[in-house]
């Protein structure tokens, strides 16, 4: 079965912690995104890839990064500068990253920071 | 600056009845548009597009419609079910990036 897969589904961090979420696909996607989501708002664009080895930044990058170096995995590192990171992140990807495409997206993962 | 609004944070409906719900936008430069149905703790499932080339597009109980003059789109379900029940979101696109709307929480009563 083809989808998108992202782990874990809950994940806890202390504050000052650096944390990375996992999103994989095998849609044979060439795009990649991630979204955050927060009560009473719009799914965000953190950062998006729309081809190996390559990445920009999306609406909120701050305090994140992310990596490409597989066409399968876009892992999203939340650093310790991220303000407010408790939220709801969303992976999706498209193919071919072509404007008209339809992005499908991933379970999701919530991240709380205590 | 919200370039794609929702303004109906929540909408009720009998079951079997329609439902209409709505999303305007402010960039002309969108030509893509979509919804998506999102339960919550789950990631948001597409459910219908429509290019700027066309005014209407349908799929079983759902129809997008698309109104360039006015920037505004409109998802119908008829007849709207009690498993209708979640968040729906609309999103534009006009680049790469998709811009999404706030969502409208739809309560099918049955």
């Amino acid at each position: 079965d083809g989808g998108i897969t992202q782990s874990p589904k809950y994940l806890f961090r202390k504050e000052g912690q650096n944390v990375t979420l996992s999103c994989e696909q095998n849609l044979n996607h060439d795009a990649m995104y991630w979204y955050r989501q927060d009560p009473g708002q719009g799914l965000r664009l953190i950062y998006y890839s729309q081809i190996v080895n390559d990445f920009q930044k999306g609406d909120i990058a701050e305090g994140y990064s992310v990596s490409r170096e597989k066409k399968e995995s876009f892992p999203l590192t939340v650093t310790s500068a991220q303000k407010n990171p408790t939220a709801f992140y969303l992976c999706a990807s498209s193919s071919p990253g072509q404007v008209q495409d339809t992005q499908y997206f991933g379970p999701g993962t919530r991240l709380t920071v205590l | 600056d919200q370039q794609v609004k929702q303004n109906s944070p929540s909408l009720s409906v009998q079951e079997g009845r329609i439902s209409i719900l709505n999303c305007d936008y402010t960039n002309s430069m969108f030509d893509y548009f979509l919804w998506y149905k999102k339960y919550p703790a789950e990631g948001p499932t597409f459910l219908i597009s429509i290019s700027s080339i066309k005014d209407k597009n349908e799929d079983g109980r759902f129809t997008v419609f698309l109104n360039k003059s006015a920037k505004h789109l409109s998802l119908h379900i008829v007849p709207s079910q009690p498993g209708d029940s979640a968040v729906y979101f609309c999103a534009a696109s006009g680049t790469y990036k998709y811009i999404f709307g706030t969502g409208t929480r739809l309560k099918v009563l049955a």
